[in-house]
């Protein structure tokens, strides 16, 4: 039972370029998130899911895109990544809206 | 509008002194509450959770904390600090209103001294 798994752990753009961020889990959660981390600012809600073929803004929700095409996998897209998107990215997931949330170990993304 | 403050971003306390990380909420209704840990480049782990029932509430790791409506609080405690307990500590508050939405506040950072 792995959990939470985040692709890859750490990776480094060029202004402009484009990537996909991978999320698995193999609890059979329904929902589904992610979020970035910065400095003194705790998480911050990018978009998350409530179920398979689902998915909703969250807090910041602009520069990025989602999908969740299988239950056990939601991949956040940066289409055009710019320096403000350096962050840490972490996804999670749940049971339930309210319930606690499982984390993945994140990934560490370096925006030039 | 539910939000989370987190009062002092670090906390420096002795090993084997009283731990006490402070977290007020505001909701507009009954709330979900929570307290995550992570450790250096790891995720977050739940420590512990409100969800209804008996205010105080045990986690992990010997800390608990203790739900009070009427001062919107939920702090985090632990009676004797150890040096493994060096982390960050996140309180989230969780809603739900037509649809979820959960809060984390911004972070207080625990130092343990030797």
């Amino acid at each position: 039972n792995a959990g939470v798994t985040q692709t890859p752990k750490f990776r480094v753009l060029k202004t402009g370029q484009s990537m996909t961020l991978l999320c698995a889990q193999d609890m059979n959660h329904e929902y589904m998130y992610w979020y970035r981390q910065d400095p003194g600012m705790g998480l911050r809600l990018i978009h998350y899911s409530v179920g398979e073929g689902t998915t909703a803004k969250g807090e910041v929700p602009d520069g990025y895109n989602v999908s969740r095409l299988k239950k056990q996998n939601f991949l956040l897209g940066l289409e055009s990544a710019a320096p403000s998107q350096t962050s840490v990215y972490f996804c999670a997931s749940s049971t339930t809206g309210p319930q606690a949330q499982y984390f993945g170990p994140g990934t560490r993304l370096t925006v030039l | 509008a539910q939000s989370v403050t987190q009062l002092g971003s670090h906390v420096s306390v002795s090993e084997g002194a009283l731990v006490l990380l402070r977290c007020n909420y505001s909701s507009s209704v009954p709330p979900y509450l929570f307290w995550y840990v992570q450790y250096p480049n790891q995720g977050l782990q739940l420590l512990l959770k409100y969800t209804t029932g008996a205010t105080l509430v045990k986690g992990i790791n010997g800390f608990e904390a203790e739900f009070k409506k009427s001062e919107t609080s939920f702090h985090l405690t632990k009676p004797s600090a150890h040096m493994s307990d060096a982390a960050e500590y996140f309180c989230a508050v969780s809603e739900y209103t037509g649809g979820f939405k959960t809060i984390f506040g911004a972070g207080t950072r625990l130092f343990v001294k030797a």
